[in-house]
């Protein structure tokens, strides 16, 4: 299993551009997650999806941030417009809901992106 | 407001010795608790859960403990070694749902 896996793993784009991450969750795996990680304010979940839904959204900070999940095996994070003070790592994680068991995470490497 | 908090100190420690972590919380009302490892430039890898009924947890040379009173958990890892070295994060989770809620970590760091 090649486990999460995201792209690109480094972005640098200027201020004002469009940005979109790129996750691949773990096959049958029925939950995506995406977090954001800075010095300051830790590890933050943005939004995450069940079966491809989007459940919860609350942590995404303002309409500049758009995601989707069009199928099981795929989802993307937007950023548009992109300002410096969305730089960050950016982290996909998926999960298998099994009724109660661990419900661990399974994070994929990030994306740093740097915004100019 | 709801606040998770860790040791916001680098935790030093010297080989074999037991480095214990902490994670204290505040207006929570957590069903679990997790445990995760994060390497510099990886993303965290999960390590224990521990639910709300339960006192303790082990897994190897790790030992995790849950006081939903005190609304903390421990961290152990004994005869540690400087490969454990990493930042270890807390998470808090709901039943029924998988969204968890992290804490911002702490380092810890064996010394050879």
């Amino acid at each position: 299993d090649a486990g999460v896996i995201q792209s690109p793993r480094h972005e640098v784009t200027e201020m004002g551009q469009e940005v979109t991450l790129r996750c691949k969750p773990i096959s049958g795996h029925n939950s995506l997650f995406w977090y954001r990680q800075t010095m300051m304010r830790g590890l933050e979940l943005l939004i995450y999806f069940n079966n491809n839904v989007p459940i919860d959204d609350s942590g995404m900070p303002e309409d500049r941030f758009s995601a989707k999940m069009p199928n099981a095996s795929f989802s993307t994070l937007k950023i548009q417009p992109s300002e410096p003070r969305d730089s960050a790592v950016y982290f996909c994680a998926s999960s298998r809901l099994t009724g109660g068991r661990d419900n661990e995470q399974f994070f994929g490497p990030g994306t740093r992106l740097t915004v100019l | 407001s709801q606040k998770i908090e860790q040791n916001s100190e680098a935790l030093n420690i010297q080989e074999g010795k037991t480095a214990t972590l902490t994670c204290n919380y505040t207006n929570y009302s957590p069903a679990y608790l997790q445990w995760y490892r994060q390497d510099p430039g990886r993303g965290p890898v999960f390590l224990l859960l521990i639910r709300e009924n339960e006192k303790e947890k082990r897994k190897e040379r790790l030992k995790v403990t849950f006081d939903t009173t005190l609304k903390q958990s421990l961290f152990h890892i004994t005869a540690s070694q400087p490969a454990d070295s990493a930042t270890y994060l807390c998470a808090l989770g709901y039943g029924g749902y998988q969204k968890v809620t992290f804490g911002t970590g702490t380092k810890l760091q064996v010394i050879p």
